[in-house]
């Protein structure tokens, strides 16, 4: 299987913050991934896919970087809504394998 | 927009059957990957496998001896059985729409291991 590690796991910041999440692949995944924000006792929702590619209605504040095995989420100001928990997804094999999550909290 | 609804019991005795149903509303069941994702308290999304609608299952190798997919497309509906579970297994399940990036998921039903 291919394994995700995301860092930081738990992230403090404020409103306004420009914030960073990395997630990096056991092995060469080109731009098959996804990133997914999820809020407490609701399902996932599709924020980027292809590494970089921004779905539909997510503001742009949200922005996907990387290929290979190293990737970046980055949300260049934070809002209060986007304290949620980031999960990024790998897309080239199956099984399908997420990272271990990162919780943006204040 | 496509919909999807997690029913089944809550609550599962130790080595006994988990079933699930997930009831799709909104679009066809036909010509698209089904998939059930589990989330463990405070764990990361577990993808435990696909159904297509041709039958055509493919499950994580590390749930594969216990887990069963099956579709009904007369109801517009899939099913998830996992066998044997343990405390291990409690978790919220997903159904979801797996077609590449996850666009489509259900709500969640939280499922508890025990006696």
């Amino acid at each position: 299987d291919i394994q995700l590690t995301q860092s930081p796991s738990f992230l403090s910041a404020s409103v306004g913050d420009r914030v960073t999440i990395t997630c990096r692949a056991s092995q060469d995944i080109s731009t098959y991934l996804g990133w997914y924000q999820q809020k407490p006792g609701k399902a996932p929702n599709l924020l980027i896919y292809a590494a970089s590619t921004l779905q539909n209605g997510v503001p742009s504040r949200f922005s996907g970087s990387g290929s290979g095995t190293e990737f970046t989420l980055t949300i260049s100001s934070l809002r209060p809504e986007d304290f949620a928990s980031y999960y990024c997804q790998q897309l080239l094999n199956y099984p399908r394998t997420f990272g271990q999550g990162t919780k943006v909290e204040i | 927009q496509v919909q999807l609804q997690e029913s089944g019991p809550g609550l599962v005795k130790p080595s006994e059957t988990l079933s699930l149903t997930c009831t799709v509303s909104g679009a066809s069941i036909r010509n698209s990957f089904w998939a059930w994702i589990r989330q463990a308290p405070g764990k990361r999304l577990e993808w435990i496998g696909y159904v297509y609608d041709t039958g055509t299952t493919y499950y994580n190798p590390s749930l594969r001896s216990r887990v069963a997919m099956s579709l009904d497309t007369s109801k517009d509906q899939f099913s998830l059985q996992l066998r044997s579970v343990t405390a291990a297994d409690t978790a919220v399940y997903f159904c979801a729409r797996d077609n590449a990036y996850i666009l489509y998921w259900g709500q969640g039903t939280l499922v508890t291991v025990s006696s």
